[in-house]
């Protein structure tokens, strides 16, 4: 089983269209989360962080789930520029500080 | 981002040679990171450096070598070892917040 799990899609979905993802992982002790962008043949950009409690910004909403160990990611009134990769982050905590990150979820949103 | 530099942007190898990876950095984070990605799959960790003059394996370091003799900088050798090496290959840096952040990558050919 990988340690983080996305569908990779892609979800096609009209402008104005509100589209979610989620994304599950596999070591129950993580600590850390996160969302990261990136468009085609560029680097990743960190898109938000997923706090506990949830956080939203703008557009964007992150939600995370200890007990069933799973984020999302929720975007509302889709734009054409929110076409991209959308990747979920984990720091599994093995005694190293690095990421693991998933495979990705390809979003196209179309006119 | 814009505080992480990468190069070449483009590279081309042939068979049987070394070639090296540049990354620096002005952000003054301690930590810095190289990754693989290849297409259509996740990044998968190369190497990893929490501090000057340390650095620690990741999932795939056979072939690959690296320094960190600066703060701001450091750079991987992909050596002929590495059996297939054509790849897209970013370089992150990080802080205590585990958030990291991405050069923009450096893709590499072997002809």
């Amino acid at each position: 089983r990988k340690e983080v799990e996305q569908d990779p899609g892609p979800f096609n979905v009209p402008e104005g269209a509100t589209v979610a993802f989620n994304c599950t992982y596999s070591n129950s002790a993580s600590q850390s989360f996160f969302w990261y962008r990136q468009d085609c043949r560029k680097e990743p950009k960190l898109l938000m962080s997923v706090y506990s409690s949830g956080n939203e910004d703008g557009r964007f909403t992150a939600q995370l789930n200890r007990a069933s160990q799973y984020i999302s990611l929720l975007i509302r009134d889709s734009k054409l520029s929110d076409s991209a990769t959308y990747l979920c982050v984990v720091n599994p905590l093995t005694g190293r500080r690095a990421l693991t990150f998933g495979s990705g979820t390809r979003l196209q949103v179309q006119p | 981002d814009g505080g992480i530099t990468q190069s070449p942007k483009y590279l081309f190898r042939k068979e049987g040679q070394n070639v090296t990876l540049s990354c620096e950095q002005n952000l003054n984070h301690d930590a810095m990171y190289w990754y693989r990605q290849d297409p259509g799959q996740g990044l998968r960790l190369i190497y990893y450096s929490q501090i000057v003059n340390d650095f620690q394996k990741g999932d795939i370091a056979e072939g690959y070598s690296v320094s960190r003799e600066k703060k701001e900088s450091f750079p991987l050798t992909v050596t002929s070892a590495q059996k297939n090496p054509t790849a897209f290959y970013l370089c992150a840096t990080g802080q205590a917040t585990d958030t990291q952040y991405f050069g923009p990558g450096t893709r590499l050919t072997v002809l």
